[in-house]
């Protein structure tokens, strides 16, 4: 069965350095992976998604993501942090191939301090 | 083109009462999935939907729980008899087919006392 281990509950970083969020997936097939964000009380939004083109992707706010399959690993990466992506970050995975069903990690809850 | 609207945001209902929780899919989109997510939890996925049709309802508990998607309007996630337990974010998605990447919605939050 297809799943998303974020390996941080917490990360705390200061505004201006850089952000690394862990994600690492375990799946029988060659999976669809993505990152969500959300802000408080709010919706998730789309930050980017892996459908196995290049594995390096990048996506919206600076924010870019890289599928290593020899480390079953989708960390999420940022170069210099701002106050406003202090926010709930959520690994996903594409449940099984050819279906629509998400999983999703427990989340990251990034703080970020002037 | 407006997003992926869900109301109400937020809904409060006594233990026993009835809670309608209604998606409005993005322009072009027909297909339609609602997630929970409990506090501190991530999203679980409840059902997906097309059209008139429930194409995988894997995740919705066994009872109290219905959703549909008519042929015309909202699609509708009902929750009969409502449990404390129920409390929760309920989150919807659209997608404009199969495959493609899903939409949320800003979720509606339900409080059960």
């Amino acid at each position: 069965a297809q799943s998303v281990t974020q390996l941080d509950s917490h990360v705390s970083v200061s505004e201006g350095t850089p952000v690394l969020l862990r994600c690492n997936y375990s799946s029988s097939y060659s999976p669809s992976l993505f990152w969500y964000v959300q802000h408080p009380n709010k919706g998730l939004q789309l930050l980017l998604k892996y459908t196995s083109a290049a594995t390096l992707v990048k996506g919206i706010n600076g924010f870019e993501a890289e599928f290593k399959k020899s480390e079953t690993s989708f960390h999420l990466t940022k170069p210099s942090a701002h106050m406003s992506d202090a926010a709930e970050y959520f690994c996903v995975v594409s449940a099984e191939s050819g279906t629509d069903k998400l999983i999703f990690g427990t989340g990251t809850r990034l703080q970020v301090f002037p | 083109n407006a997003g992926v609207m869900q109301n109400p945001r937020h809904l409060v209902r006594r233990r026993g009462q009835e809670a309608r929780l209604r998606c409005s899919p993005m322009k072009g989109h027909s297909h339609v999935y609602w997630y929970r997510q409990l506090p501190e939890e991530g999203l679980k996925f409840m059902v997906y939907l097309q059209k008139e049709n429930i194409i995988d309802e894997s995740g919705m508990p066994k009872e109290r729980f219905s959703a549909e998607f008519p042929k015309e309007g909202p699609s509708i996630l009902r929750i009969q008899q409502v449990v404390r337990g129920d409390s929760a974010a309920y989150f919807c998605a659209s997608s404009e087919q199969g495959l493609k990447t899903q939409y949320f919605g800003p979720g509606t939050r339900l409080l059960v006392l």
